[in-house]
């Protein structure tokens, strides 16, 4: 089953823009992504689903347009533009894996956004 | 709108077994194509993955955790539970429950999530 690695820790100040990292282990290249943001003492929220050729499917409920993905190799990213003090969450990646009795989902270690 | 909310004791005794049940509203925990999971997070971790049932009662574990996990679902109830044994220290955690999307594979739904201690 994949690995998920993410920085433990990013920031940007108000207004700019932050590029958040998942990178999967290597010969998992082709593998989807799925971002899930969690807000201080929240359950987490789906925010968008990503592979290589960019965004799969919809955006989560409420996220809005200033966050998009994009895929390469074995990272996929979360951008956040115009970051607002309400994005300051933790936020996680994770990817599912096999099929039938050999299903499994891994996450990520989280990254904690900080907002300046 | 579908809601989730976790249930159980707060606090459980190392070497028992934590127990925790899911109660979803605002739909049939039985219609759609959607798997019920159970998923935690130790304080200042990352999340981790315990397992999920589907509604004909067919499921799957994490590996790390397969011989003490049981999940099980009750349709009549619209609840799904979680059943954690001879649990230690290692597994004190906030407890999520959540739907997971057997279409698209994310989980779209989930509880606010319940604390669980182990201590004596």
């Amino acid at each position: 089953q994949p690995v998920l690695t993410q920085p433990p820790s990013a920031s940007a100040s108000l207004g700019a823009s932050v590029t958040l990292t998942c990178t999967l282990s290597s010969g998992y290249s082709n593998y989807k992504v799925d971002w899930y943001q969690q807000r201080p003492g929240k359950g987490p929220r789906f925010v968008m689903r990503v592979g290589t050729g960019g965004i799969v499917g919809s955006k989560g409920d409420g996220i809005p347009d200033r966050f998009s993905v994009l895929g390469s190799g074995l990272n996929r990213y979360l951008t956040i533009k115009n970051i607002q003090e309400e994005d300051e969450s933790d936020y996680h990646c994770g990817a599912d894996h096999g099929s039938g009795s050999n299903f499994v989902v891994v996450f990520g270690g989280g990254t904690k956004l900080t907002v300046l | 709108q579908v809601q989730l909310q976790e249930s159980g004791p707060g606090l459980v005794k190392p070497s028992q077994t934590l127990s925790l049940t899911c109660t979803v509203s605002g739909g049939s925990i039985s219609s759609g194509s959607y798997y019920w999971s159970w998923i935690r997070q130790p304080a200042g971790k990352g999340l981790e993955w315990i397992g999920r049932i589907y509604t004909s009662g067919s499921t799957n574990y994490n590996p790390s955790l397969k011989s003490r996990v049981t999940i099980s679902v009750d349709t009549s109830k619209n609840q799904f539970s979680l059943k954690l044994s001879s649990v230690t220290a290692a597994d004190t955690a906030v407890y999520y429950c959540a739907r997971f999307r057997g279409d698209n594979y994310y989980f779209d739904y989930w509880g606010q999530g319940t604390l669980v201690t182990v201590s004596s």
